[in-house]
């Protein structure tokens, strides 16, 4: 069955400062999907980005951008120059027949 | 990408009772999510709704309990039905696809006392 692993339950970051969250995932299928979305205290959830996993080069989204090892299964997302409005909760996200397995999230504060 | 409509954003209700949750799309979809978020958990999914035909519900999750309509290409419904304290979760559509991501409502935070 399809996991995703999230094992940083808190991070926090300095304004301005770049950060990095992590996300692992099981899966036996060659060809998928990776989202990260954020979930600021709104609830809205948020596309950051996504990655096809039959693309190497990296996704990158402005300030977002991931590192995605498909051998290693990981897919970390970083964000670079940290603004107080990144603050949120972050869910790494697989997409397996139409349906997104979430990881349990990262919450990331932002410190001024 | 779409734009949902979804309401309530909350209610409180009593146990027994059953609410429910509307999502509009601003555009016509095959498929409408809905998914559940506990108090301080990830989301998991609740079932697929395609219009004409019943939804699919994923392991754990029951028709009686979470009964779903799918109208029209544009609009869905989910019901909690005879609630009780546990049920207590935000409830969230979605709709989408691998190629744009997905978007999700705005969440409806359902409080059973």
């Amino acid at each position: 069955a399809q996991t995703v692993t999230q094992s940083q339950p808190e991070m926090s970051v300095q304004e301005a400062e770049t950060v990095t969250l992590s996300c692992t995932y099981d899966t036996s299928e060659s060809d998928y999907y990776l989202f990260w979305y954020k979930q600021p205290p709104s609830r809205q959830m948020i596309l950051v980005i996504r990655q096809e996993a039959y693309k190497q080069q990296n996704a990158t989204e402005n300030r977002f951008s991931v590192n995605f090892q498909k051998a290693a299964k990981s897919f970390s997302l970083k964000i670079s120059d940290s603004q107080l409005g990144d603050a949120a909760m972050y869910f790494c996200a697989y997409e397996w027949t139409d349906k997104l397995i979430f990881g349990t999230g990262t919450r990331l504060q932002v410190f001024p | 990408s779409a734009v949902i409509s979804q309401k309530p954003s909350r209610d409180i209700c009593q146990r027994g009772t059953s609410l429910t949750i509307q999502c509009q799309v601003d555009s016509q979809v095959t498929m409408m999510f809905w998914y559940r978020q506990q108090p301080g958990q990830s989301l998991t999914l609740i079932a697929t709704a395609n219009q004409g035909s019943e939804a699919t519900y994923e392991s754990g999750f029951v028709i009686d309990k979470f009964p779903i309509s799918r109208p029209n290409l544009t609009f869905s419904t989910l019901t909690v039905s005879n609630m009780s304290p546990e049920d207590s979760s935000i409830y969230l559509c979605s709709v989408g696809g691998s190629l744009y991501g997905y978007t999700f409502g705005s969440g409806t935070r359902l409080t059973v006392v």
